[in-house]
């Protein structure tokens, strides 16, 4: 439906390992977002971007990163994995922002064990 | 957070009836969406109603808009089973930061 991928869609994974979780859109859209989301419950935060080189943090406090080195490509990389980062992660992009819909990959279901 | 309860949270019907779902918001806004998240899916975006529009209506779908309420409604007619999903109200800040409401999770029993 949408042009957004994230790849894996699963991943589990032990304790202090390093993870990039891959986001990519085809629309050539500037403003591109992360968020977590536990099953059944609300989407938080954590990272957006507003075009190439910039980044922000969002209003959920994570300790992952994240790159805007291309306007299609909006990795996030948790350096070292730990059980409380178990979560879905969903990356989203829009052309414009707030005054035009998001459009969503599938999402990654990360599990740390 | 500038984002108010859903309500219900959860609401249960029988093919064919309609359903209603509820969003409350706690600053002025420009715009309200409404996005359905399929189990283990991204969300999907329905419908953008804007903060001088009182009504819209999408196929099934029909919003109503209340600002001096802060609340917001999404009515789905004649539900099939394949409307079973979360549904999500979305806000925007003058960021063009995203705050999503706690969702109602819809089933619609065949």
């Amino acid at each position: 439906e949408a042009d957004i991928y994230q790849t894996p869609r699963y991943l589990v994974i032990g304790t202090g390992k390093k993870i990039t979780l891959e986001c990519s859109q085809t629309m050539g859209h500037d403003k591109m977002y992360w968020y977590q989301q536990d099953p059944g419950m609300e989407l938080h935060l954590i990272h957006y971007s507003y075009g190439v080189n910039s980044t922000e943090k969002g209003d959920l406090s994570s300790e992952s990163t994240v790159s805007r080195i291309r306007t299609e490509h909006f990795p996030l990389t948790l350096e070292s994995a730990r059980p409380s980062h178990t979560s879905q992660y969903l990356c989203a992009s829009s052309l414009y922002g707030g005054n035009q819909p998001q459009h969503f990959g599938d999402g990654t279901r990360l599990s740390i064990l | 957070s500038q984002q108010g309860e859903e309500d219900p949270q959860a609401l249960s019907i029988q093919e064919g009836e309609n359903a209603t779902m509820n969003c409350s918001y706690k600053t002025s806004i420009n715009n309200l969406q409404w996005y359905r998240q399929n189990s283990g899916r991204g969300l999907v975006h329905l419908i953008l109603i804007r903060s001088n529009e009182r009504e819209k209506h999408s196929g099934r779908l029909r919003v109503t808009l209340d600002t001096s309420k802060k609340s917001s409604s999404l009515l789905i007619t004649a539900s099939r089973a394949a409307d079973t999903a979360s549904y999500f109200c979305a806000t925007a800040d003058n960021f063009n930061k995203f705050y999503f409401g706690s969702g109602t999770k819809l089933n619609v029993k065949p």
